[in-house]
């Protein structure tokens, strides 16, 4: 039993927007916190941002603010990432995972990662 | 907002032997708040150490994480076939950042 799906591959044309999904098949998210990541071809792991469910909290990196968004559903069992004005540097492997949340709601750290979702290839080209 | 180096790029090791990796911070930082993780191609990333120091669940004792201030040190003694791979390391936070990675080679 794989603890998070993510959809599948995608191919998409420079300026459009792509939406990756990530099912939990285990506990839902309420208990953790959700992080999206990349990996470019050649290149390493890349945080974009992460959400805190339970405390309704998105945070994003600095390079992705203002073309990534990340959700959940209301049943808390299925995170979104979208990623609007896609260029050819998106192109990457598209993971997410889980990992534990902080205990109090000022607290908008996001810890180590211990379940990981297989990755979505994102290929953007025209 | 803090930057992770890690060295060497690429370690070449034969099994049997010990591996070293580094990560250090572009500043001081919570010496509990590393962790390390083991990447193969075509799989998922693995967390081996959280907490600087502490293994994950299913990691071998051969697995060690050490260090505080801006020096981590990873270690993996005896190494195994299944232990070539690339490590990355990285810093909880608000926007964690990820070292660029070490690559353990045969």
């Amino acid at each position: 039993q794989v603890p998070l799906v993510q959809s599948g591959t995608e191919v998409k044309k420079p300026g459009s927007s792509v939406q990756v999904s990530c099912k939990t098949s285990g506990a839902t998210f309420t208990s953790f916190a959700v992080s999206w990541l990349r990996q470019a071809p050649g290149q390493g792991l890349e945080w974009m941002g992460g959400i805190i469910p339970m405390f309704g909290k998105s945070t994003y990196a600095q390079k992705f603010q203002g073309r990534v968004t990340i959700t959940t559903d209301e049943s808390r069992t299925t995170s979104y990432m979208d990623l609007s004005s896609l260029r050819s540097e998106d192109t990457a492997v598209y993971f997410c995972a889980r990992g534990p949340r902080p205990l109090t709601s000022g607290d908008l750290n996001f810890y180590y990662m211990d379940v990981w979702g297989r990755g979505t290839t994102v290929t953007v080209s025209s | 907002e803090v930057m992770l180096t890690q060295s060497p790029g690429t370690l070449s090791l034969s099994p049997g032997e010990t591996a070293t990796l580094s990560c250090r911070a572009s500043q001081s930082v919570n010496s509990d708040f590393l962790a390390w993780y083991q990447h193969k191609p075509g799989q998922a990333p693995r967390v081996v150490i959280y907490g600087t120091s502490t293994r994950a669940t299913g990691i071998p004792d051969r697995f060690s994480g050490s260090g505080s201030g801006t020096d981590f040190t990873l270690s993996i003694s005896r190494l195994e076939p299944d232990d070539f791979a690339v490590y990355y390391c990285q810093l909880y936070g608000t926007s964690p950042p990820f070292g660029g990675g070490t690559k353990v080679e045969f």
